[in-house]
């Protein structure tokens, strides 16, 4: 079955750019979605389709997708964007929504 | 705006049926869009669980899907979940959602409640 894997933590000083990475076997060919989880909240979506912004998302949170790596780039980090971080795609060979393990964004 | 609530027990026991409501407002799910469930262990990932139609039409999480049941109530604007033979590994916050894009190539969770958490415990 299809698996995503993204690393557990991601450490930034405030003002740097974090990266976020989730691996798949050729996820480029697929679409890749990012959802934002701050500490007892819902989780909210930041980027679809690999590198759409919802409205009300910040221009800092940017998304590619190109090989076996999909990318969510926080631009100008902040003490807010701490949160914990989930890639999602559609398996199609299962009819299946993946979510990646998730990532903890740790802003120094 | 879509505004999502969970309801349903917070407790269930081990072997029994957990089941929740999720009320839809500011959208009439007769309209369109499909709905779904996802949860959360506590201190873990997201899982997602299944989505449906309002027509009916359902895709379920493969690995649980002998034990799920997602159903539609257009006349109260609402879903349900139905998760039989509980044990204490489904214990988890419960999320309802409005899935966007293409359901069946590319969907997304648009819109969320704000969780309801079932513990299984006797």
């Amino acid at each position: 079955s299809y698996v995503l894997t993204q690393p557990p933590s991601v450490s930034v000083a405030p003002g740097k750019t974090a990266s976020i990475t989730c691996g798949g076997n050729n996820i480029g060919s697929k679409s890749v979605h990012w959802y934002q989880q701050k500490p007892g909240q819902a989780p909210v979506l930041v980027i679809y389709y690999d590198s759409d912004r919802p409205s009300g998302i910040p221009e800092r949170f940017s998304g590619s997708n190109s090989g076996n790596t999909a990318t969510l780039t926080i631009s100008r980090v902040e003490a807010g964007d701490e949160a914990d971080y989930y890639c999602q795609v559609w398996d199609s060979s299962s009819d299946h929504v993946l979510f990646g393990g998730g990532t903890k964004l740790t802003v120094l | 705006q879509v505004q999502l609530q969970e309801s349903g027990p917070g407790l269930v026991k081990p072997s029994e049926t957990l089941s929740l409501t999720c009320t839809v407002s500011g959208y009439s799910i007769s309209s369109g869009y499909y709905w779904g469930w996802i949860r959360q262990p506590p201190g873990k990932g997201l899982e997602w669980i299944g989505n449906i139609y309002h027509s009916g039409s359902t895709y379920y999480n493969p690995s649980l899907k002998s034990r799920v049941t997602i159903s539609a109530d257009t006349s109260k604007n609402q879903f349900s979940l139905k998760l039989s033979s509980v044990t204490a590994a489904d214990t988890a916050v419960y999320y309802c959602a409005r899935v966007g894009g293409v359901v069946t190539v590319t969907p997304t969770f648009d819109d969320w409640g704000q969780g309801t958490l079932v513990t299984v415990s006797s």
